[in-house]
């Protein structure tokens, strides 16, 4: 089955700084890559997605890569803000439906002032 | 986006009893899904809640202990059996719009005494 790893598992950073998060997965045939965050006591909130057909997307700060070569993808923040920090999970499909996700581990972002 | 609402949003329960969570969505949703999160962990798929047929299982996951029903393409619920401090998470519902993004509802905080 789909097997996610996610890195770092904890990230401080300084306000302004870029922070980014990297996840790998082990099924080739997955194709949905999402990214949730989840601030202390709520649920995961989606911040960006990328599917397979596509090498990179943006939203304004937040960025995804995808190399669907090497089977990784990356979260990037741009200009951190304190309010960025959160728990950041990625998330691949299992196989080729795109509605059942594998979740990695997390990481604990820590953007000081 | 989808509108998910889930009840209870907490509960303290004692060990050995069971515990209906409820999941209700503004629109009609082909797949719906229970994941628990366990304190401080990631986020793991319990099963897939299928209308008019019985629920797909994870690994480690069985019927016995999380009973699921899906009577329409709107609501599931998802009974948490015999339980015990282990069972001690967050049960969030989730589904797939026609835009194949994943949402999450409030999840349920269970506590187990």
């Amino acid at each position: 089955g789909e097997n996610v790893e996610q890195h770092p598992s904890t990230l401080s950073v300084q306000e302004g700084d870029s922070a980014v998060i990297k996840c790998t997965y082990s099924d080739s045939a997955s194709n949905y890559f999402p990214w949730y965050k989840q601030e202390l006591g709520k649920r995961p909130q989606l911040i960006i997605d990328i599917r397979s057909n596509v090498g990179e997307k943006k939203d304004q700060r937040i960025a995804v890569t995808l190399n669907k070569t090497a089977k990784h993808f990356s979260l990037h923040i741009t200009e951190t803000q304190p309010e960025d920090s959160a728990v950041y999970f990625c998330a691949a499909s299992m196989g080729t439906g795109f509605q059942k996700l594998v979740f990695g581990t997390g990481t604990r972002l820590l953007v000081s002032p | 986006s989808a509108v998910i609402s889930q009840k209870p949003s907490r509960d303290i329960c004692q060990r050995g009893t069971s515990l209906t969570i409820q999941c209700q969505v503004d629109s009609q949703v082909t797949m719906m899904f229970w994941y628990r999160q366990q304190p401080g962990q990631s986020l793991t798929l319990i099963a897939t809640a299928n209308q008019g047929s019985e629920a797909t299982y994870e690994s480690g996951f069985v019927i016995d202990k999380f009973p699921i029903s899906r009577p329409n393409l709107t609501f599931s619920t998802l009974t948490v059996s015999n339980m015990s401090p282990e069972d001690s998470s967050i049960y969030l519902c989730s589904v797939g719009t026609n835009g194949n993004t994943i949402y999450f509802g409030e999840g349920s905080w269970l506590t187990v005494v």
